[in-house]
This record gives structure tokens, sequence and C-alpha cells, in this order.
């Protein structure tokens, strides 16, 4: 149980273009579900929490308009990249948690974004 | 909000050896304590969590934890490691609506 389904897994796009990434959980409700961007190296960064139905907490220093956070429902959050530069070409991971503390925090497979 | 703090980024043994991962957190209330795996190529996977109970925690893959709370510390140990426990590990604090990552420990074992 306790499986979240992010795609693509992959994407290649245009700088200027948007990609919009999803995350969806398969076998529960996901009321709170959270976007983070992993640099190589590095460790998972925290960009923005979003609960299901109202409009996303953004982490200082990330840009609401140009990553644009929906989470209409219990079972899909969507991060668009708007206007994507190669600066944002990074590994995406999607996470969402359940209702109650038994399915903690479960991830995504990660969509690589790079822009050219 | 809180903070991770993981030691030793490289780790390399050989199989068989033991392995301690340190972690530290800082953050003042209630905290829920996670570790989780990253193998090459794959998503992450829960190793393990704690919430509250017994402070040692056992995870899959023979892992175990220590959440010690005077030293805000818990702890990733593995008595023996296998080549296949070839990966990057990060432990991850929950407080406050949020989950912040350690800068993970990546962990080579030679065979």
């Amino acid at each position: 149980g306790a499986v979240v389904s992010q795609h693509p897994s992959r994407v290649i796009c245009k700088s200027g273009t948007s990609v919009k990434i999803e995350c969806r959980s398969l076998d529960f409700q996901a009321t709170t579900m959270f976007w983070y961007r992993q640099f190589p190296k590095k460790s998972l960064m925290l960009m923005a929490t979003s609960n299901e139905g109202s409009k996303a907490t953004y982490e200082q220093g990330v840009e609401k308009d140009k990553f644009l956070i929906n989470h209409a429902s219990l079972t899909l959050s969507t991060l668009t990249v708007t206007s994507a530069h190669p600066e944002d070409s990074s590994f995406y991971i999607c996470s969402a948690r359940g209702q109650g503390s038994y399915y903690g925090y479960t991830f995504g497979s990660g969509t690589r974004l790079t822009v050219v | 909000a809180q903070s991770v703090s993981q030691h030793n980024h490289h780790v390399i043994l050989s199989e068989a050896a033991s392995l301690e991962l340190g972690c530290n957190y800082s953050y003042g209330g209630t905290v829920n304590l996670f570790w989780y795996v990253q193998y090459p190529g794959q998503h992450l996977q829960l190793l393990l969590k704690y919430f509250s109970g017994d402070p040692l925690v056992k995870g899959i893959k023979g892992f175990e934890a220590e959440f010690i709370k005077s030293k805000f510390s818990f702890n990733l140990r593995k008595p023996s490691v296998q080549w296949s426990d070839t990966a990057e590990y990060f432990c991850a604090v929950s407080g406050n609506n949020r989950l912040a990552f350690g800068k993970g420990n990546q962990v080579v074992v030679i065979p």
C-alpha cells in the first residue's frame, strides 16, 4: 500500500516553455503533498507544501509564479514549471502524506527535467 | 523551522563491516524521525521511522536507528553491510507540517 506515482519520469523541454509534472497517490488519500528539488550531490530541498483545496505554501526563495502547484483533489497534485530555463534543470520529487500517521511520507519516483 | 545535519557525506566500507550514520536535528517541538534510502537509479524508500515509544527502531533490511532525545540524534546502524547496501541515505525530521532532510550520506560498500 501507500504508492505514489509521479509522471513523467524524464522530460526535456526548450527554454521558455512550460512543463507539468503530476503526482498521484494511488491507494490512499493524500491530504498533504510536498514538492522537492534535488540537486546533484545535494539533499532534497523542500519547495512547497500543498493541502488539498487550498493554496500551496512556498518555502523562502521559491518563486510562486514560476513553480505553480495545484492540489485540486485528494489524489492529485501538479507542479508546473513555467517559462523554464536551463537553471531549472533538476530532479523534482513529490511526496504525499495520508491521513493519520500510518502512511508517513511516501515518495514518487521523481522527474528528471532538462531544459535546453 | 527544523534543520537536520548528517556527517561524513561519503562513506566507503567493505562487506560485513558495521555501518553507523549520524543524524542530528534541531527543532523545539514534537518531531517524527525518518531514514530514507535511495539506491542508484531508484526513488526514495523508507527504511524506518520513529513516532513514539521504544526509541530503538528496527527497519527493513537489517537497519535500526536509535532516538536519543537528549542528544537530538537519530543515528542509523547496520551490524554487517552488504554490497547491495550501496546507496544514499537521508535522515529526515518532520514537524509543523514540514519534512526537512539532511544532506545525505553516500555509502559505497566494496565487495
